[in-house]
């Protein structure tokens, strides 16, 4: 069984200042995990993707995110938030083998201050 | 241009009054499914079809129904809808089952039932 949790609903950062949205997944097979973003009213754009390749793995829009397995983490970062970053993010699973359904985490609204 | 189109956008219907949203891709992709948003919870995969004729249930599967006759698109029918499915739909698709291949999303279709 596959599942995923994202740790904060929530989370509030100031301009220019790091970010962090935390994943954490359950899978019984080697996972491929995905973090998209989503704006306001708009639909669902890759951010990036993880597929048994390097560990960390970089994005669009300066996001990076690091595959740790002993921790079944896959943490999303950004050195430095800038406004237009102000969205919903959803970190998704999809088992390697067994089946052919990708489950969502319920997201994390980033708010980013001026 | 690549895309994932959805219509209607936007629906308002009473309850037991039979809808279909349709999906159509034109990046002859092989994998389509279809996903519900509602606050909280994220997006839960309703179905999905891995090629033409080959369909399952996601995780939420109950008062749906989908076909796949032609690759490009990947209709979804609500027989009898109730309150309980108001909720932002969007309709997705991949280039082959692989747990590599990143899915790409259409504009969604808001649906409230009356």
């Amino acid at each position: 069984a596959q599942s995923v949790t994202q740790l904060d609903s929530h989370v509030s950062v100031s301009e220019g200042t790091p970010v962090l949205l935390r994943c954490n997944y359950s899978s019984s097979y080697s996972p491929s995990l995905f973090w998209y973003v989503q704006h306001p009213n708009k639909g669902l754009q890759l951010l990036l993707k993880y597929t048994s390749a390097a560990t960390l793995v970089k994005g669009i829009n300066g996001f990076e995110a690091e595959f740790k397995k002993s921790e079944t983490s896959f943490h999303l970062t950004k050195p430095s938030a800038h406004m237009s970053d102000a969205a919903e993010y959803f970190c998704v699973v999809r088992a390697i083998s067994g089946t052919y359904k990708y489950i969502f985490g319920t997201g994390t609204r980033l708010k980013v201050l001026a | 241009e690549a895309q994932v189109t959805q219509n209607p956008r936007y629906l308002i219907t009473v309850t037991g009054k039979k809808l279909t949203v349709t999906c159509s891709q034109n990046m002859n992709h092989e994998y389509m499914s279809w996903y519900r948003q509602d606050p909280g919870l994220g997006l839960r995969q309703i179905y999905y079809s891995m090629n033409v004729e080959v369909t399952d249930k996601g995780d939420v599967p109950e008062g749906y129904k989908v076909s796949r006759k032609e690759k490009r698109n990947f209709p979804l029918i609500l027989e009898s809808p109730s309150p309980n499915q108001t909720s932002l739909y969007f309709c997705a698709s991949s280039l082959g089952t692989s747990p590599g291949n990143e899915q790409f999303f259409g504009p969604g279709t808001r649906l409230t039932v009356l």
